[in-house]
């Protein structure tokens, strides 16, 4: 099972949006709602930002979302902030109770 | 409330296995898959199985099968990542995470396993 692609940078202006893509296969993204966002600050474990595409868990601010279309999911964050530097991770399930992560995104608030 | 508390950091030799412990308070230990991912220094996440706590039953990444044994004491609420024949390029930090991906997701604080001659 190959990791899911992800840009390794994104950047934005406190208040600008940024939009990470996360591209997989017909085989996870492409198959099913089953979508995760995490994000991870150095030495910090990973936090559940976005599950199912497109869901917030509680405490997640309303500036994180995500969509997908066919075998490409992406994560928006609005309304940057300087705590939302961070690395990004997507994963998917794939199938024959396998799950998958992306490559990671560095993002950087300018 | 919920914690999932890791055993400490492990110095392995190549060839050697670790046994990395993870204890969980604050839930019905039963009640939620118990999965695996790991960390590479520098690099992004991996995830390596998962146990249903209830029942036993594995499920390994491809990557790992045959190296890796996932179990679980429900009498003390733990569940345990055992994997063998160490590398170098298993240096990692290892991470229990609760429901992956799911509304209930929660992870441990991590354990650094450091495979070195």
């Amino acid at each position: 099972q190959s990791a899911l692609t992800q840009p390794p940078s994104a950047s934005g202006s406190p208040g600008q949006s940024v939009t990470i893509s996360c591209t997989g296969t017909s085989s996870d993204v492409g198959g099913y709602n089953y979508v995760s966002w995490y994000q991870q600050h150095p030495g910090k474990a990973p936090k559940l930002m976005i599950y199912e595409v497109s869901k917030r868990p509680s405490g997640v601010p309303d500036r994180f979302s995500g969509s997908k279309s066919g075998n490409t999911a992406s994560l928006t964050v609005s309304g940057l902030q300087a705590e939302d530097e961070a690395d990004y991770y997507c994963s998917s399930y794939a199938g024959s109770n396998n799950l998958v992560f992306g490559t990671g995104t560095k993002v950087t608030v300018l | 409330q919920v914690q999932l508390v890791q055993s400490g950091a492990e110095v392995k030799k190549p060839g050697a296995s670790v046994k990395v412990s993870c204890k969980a308070s604050g839930y019905t230990f039963t009640g939620y898959y118990m999965h695996w991912v790991r960390q590479a220094p520098g690099q992004g996440l991996e995830w390596m199985g998962r146990i249903n706590p209830n029942s036993g039953g594995t499920n390994y990444a491809q990557k790992f099968q045959g190296r890796v044994t996932m179990t679980r004491d429900t009498s003390i609420s733990t569940a345990y990542m055992e994997l063998s024949r160490l590398r170098s390029d298993d240096t990692a930090v290892y991470y229990c995470a609760r429901a992956l991906a799911k509304i209930d997701d929660y992870w441990g604080q991590g354990t650094l396993v450091t495979v070195s001659s």
